[in-house]
């Protein structure tokens, strides 16, 4: 069974530019949430999309967006970059529902550098 | 109040010997108290949980020690190999909030030296 697919696996962008990062999650899981990783803050919890709706939203900026397709892949965008976006960010799905819902699955992330 | 405190930040053990990671909380509407091992390179990977029903959960060379009264858990990694070195970390959520939102704690760096 393939497990959470990220891509890119590195980018590299400018201050002010814009970025979407894809999420691929396990066959099955409909739930879909996205973290920030940096080494000052440690993981911290972007938002939640289950069946393309986003249950629970973290504390950032409404320059961070996401959303999730029909077949539960989910995009996270960020527009004009700033320096402190850069970061490890992760990808994790789950089956969406509870019992089941606190199993989260991540990927290996996308690492964006902002110069 | 959503704050998980994890310490040491950093542990160095010797081949054989026990690594023990704590962590405590605030929130006493937590009820999934979840551990994860990262590798360089890697996402985080679901080491093993515990709920507050039980003071303790062990699977294989891993335990979690749960004190409900402190709110205090804590990881124990008994006969530490080499390949135990990773960073792990804590997390504490509400499973009935059912949104696949994670409190982390900060992280440890594990080295277990040959």
């Amino acid at each position: 069974k393939a497990g959470v697919t990220q891509t890119p696996r590195y980018l590299i962008k400018t201050r002010g530019q814009q970025v979407t990062l894809s999420c691929s999650p396990i066959s099955g899981h409909r739930s879909v949430s996205w973290y920030q990783q940096t080494p000052g803050q440690g993981l911290q919890f972007l938002f939640e999309y289950f069946s393309e709706t986003q249950r629970n939203k973290g504390n950032f900026p409404g320059r961070f967006s996401g959303r999730q397709f029909s077949n539960s892949r989910s995009e996270m965008n960020v527009s004009t970059l700033e320096l402190g976006d850069s970061a490890l960010y992760l990808c994790a799905s789950s089956f969406g529902g509870a019992p089941t819902n606190e199993k989260l699955f991540f990927g290996s992330g996308t690492q964006l550098s902002v110069l | 109040q959503q704050q998980v405190k994890q310490s040491p930040q950093s542990l160095i053990v010797q081949k054989g010997g026990i690594s023990i990671i704590n962590c405590a909380y605030e929130n006493t509407a937590f009820d999934y108290f979840p551990w994860y091992q990262q590798f360089p390179g890697k996402g985080p990977a679901l080491l093993i949980a515990i709920r507050p029903d039980v003071s303790e959960k062990k699977e294989g060379r891993f335990t979690i020690s749960f004190n409900k009264s402190a709110k205090q858990f804590s990881l124990h990694i008994m006969d530490s190999q080499p390949g135990d070195s990773a960073t792990y970390f804590c997390a504490a959520s509400r499973i009935a909030s059912n949104t696949g939102k994670l409190i982390f704690g900060q992280g440890t760096t594990l080295q277990v030296k040959p």
